[in-house]
């Protein structure tokens, strides 16, 4: 079965600490993979994707993500968070062809980023 | 140019009752996604249209929830007999939807729903 799993439902981080997001994929064939944040009362806004190539992601707001076939693993990551950053953050993966032209995203259940001052 | 938008942000209903959600894509994008997020979970796929029509509606629960995009843009969402357990916020999407493609889905805001 399809499926995104992110192990980790809170995290708190000090401002100024690096951060680690994991994500952990099941799916038939390696799938676009995508990481998406989420803040109160806001819409999804898209972090960063893989699609092929280069393995390390480079995203928006200072993040990047590893691709890791042989663990189906696509973690984020940031150097260093800032109080912003705290959200909802999402795992995503969507198929990389399809015959039925559907290409839905499977979301993971969220990973939650306090940050302390 | 414009994103993604939902109407209503926030809707409030009663056990029982009939709910339309409407989302207005990004002009241009032929491809439209509904979305549910319950609390604390994921968003999961509902429906998928590829212009007008209703190209994977295996994500619906049940037949109370039927969805229509009759001009190929605007799409309503539409929930009969309302139940406690439909409470969730409701994400639309859309992307380019080019065959083959890479179709990155753009989301709107949400519609939060609460069935009292």
């Amino acid at each position: 079965a399809q499926s995104v799993t992110q192990p980790d439902i809170h995290i708190t981080v000090s401002e100024g600490a690096s951060l680690e997001l994991r994500c952990n994929y099941s799916y038939g064939a390696t799938p676009y993979l995508f990481w998406y944040v989420q803040s109160p009362g806001q819409g999804l806004q898209l972090l960063l994707k893989y699609f092929s190539g280069d393995t390390l992601v480079q995203g928006i707001k200072g993040f990047e993500a590893e691709f890791k076939r042989s663990q189906s693993s696509f973690n984020l990551r940031k150097p260093s968070v800032h109080w912003s950053d705290a959200a909802e953050y999402f795992c995503a993966v969507g198929p990389p062809f399809t015959t039925s032209g559907t290409y839905k995203y499977i979301f993971g259940t969220g990973t939650r980023l306090k940050v302390l001052a | 140019g414009a994103g993604v938008s939902q109407t209503p942000s926030n809707k409030v209903t009663e056990k029982g009752k009939y709910v339309e959600l409407r989302c207005d894509p990004i002009s241009g994008h032929t491809a439209l996604y509904w979305y549910r997020q319950s609390l604390g979970q994921g968003p999961e796929f509902l429906i998928y249209f590829q212009g007008t029509g209703a190209a994977d509606d295996s994500g619906l629960p049940n037949d109370r929830f039927f969805a229509v995009r009759p001009e190929g843009s605007v799409s309503t969402l539409k929930i009969q007999r309302t139940e406690r357990g439909d409470s969730a916020v409701y994400l639309c999407a859309s992307s380019l939807g080019l065959a083959g493609g890479i179709n990155e889905q753009f989301f709107g805001p949400g519609t939060r729903l609460t069935v009292l």
